[in-house]
């Protein structure tokens, strides 16, 4: 089965620092794929990067980026020039790469950041 | 704009009362998903479908129904709610494949008294 692990309840930050999320994971499955989700207080879920295990580089986009090491099985997200806007929850799923099936994601716990101004 | 779009927002009832949460996207996307919220539990699958007409259970399938006649709509339904179905709904869709990213909805907010 599969397991993520988020391990900071809540993070502080000023404004315009970087930031990193934890996640780790557990999986006996080779092939998988990692995301992480932003959650603002007004609820809706944002999908915000995506890794796959093979991929070789480390996914970005924009202001974020995964910092994938396989062998440790963690995927931190890190969050360059930290805005008050990224203050939300973040969230760590997984999904494992199967030819039929409920494309499940499984999520970890949440990390609620913070952005002091 | 490409979304996914819940109906209602929000919504507080009683138990027994039969409600019907819908769920529609625009990106022709095959897979669709409802997840439920709740604190300390996080995210968890009720239901999803891999295309018109074939759905399946997810992990917390009990109390719930849904259909996908057609490939845009994946109505959430609760026959009869009870309490313990007060919870944050999410419905998400992607293309179907090995892995694809899902898009969710707004979310649905339900308080059954």
């Amino acid at each position: 089965a599969q397991k993520i692990t988020q391990t900071q309840p809540g993070m502080f930050v000023q404004e315009k620092e970087a930031v990193t999320l934890d996640c780790t994971y557990d999986t006996s499955d080779q092939s998988y794929g990692l995301f992480w989700y932003k959650q603002p207080s007004s609820g809706e879920m944002i999908f915000l990067i995506y890794q796959g295990s093979y991929d070789e580089q480390n996914a970005t986009e924009g202001r974020y980026s995964l910092n994938f090491q396989k062998a440790r099985k963690s995927a931190n997200l890190v969050i360059s020039a930290s805005q008050l806007g990224d203050s939300a929850m973040y969230f760590c799923a997984m999904m494992r790469d199967i030819i039929q099936g409920a494309q499940k994601l499984v999520f970890g716990q949440g990390t609620r950041l913070t952005i002091n101004p | 704009e490409a979304q996914v779009t819940q109906n209602p927002r929000y919504l507080i009832t009683v138990t027994g009362k039969k409600l019907t949460v819908t769920c529609s996207q625009n990106m022709n996307h095959e897979y669709m998903s409802w997840y439920r919220q709740d604190p300390g539990l996080g995210l968890r699958q009720i239901y999803y479908s891999m295309n018109v007409e074939v759905t399946d259970k997810g992990d917390v399938p009990e109390g719930y129904k849904v259909s996908r006649k057609e490939k845009r709509n994946f109505p959430l339904i609760l026959e009869s709610p009870s309490p313990n179905q007060t919870s944050l709904y999410f419905c998400a869709s992607s293309h179907r494949g090995r892995i694809q990213p899902q898009h969710f909805g707004d979310g649905t907010r339900l308080s059954i008294l």
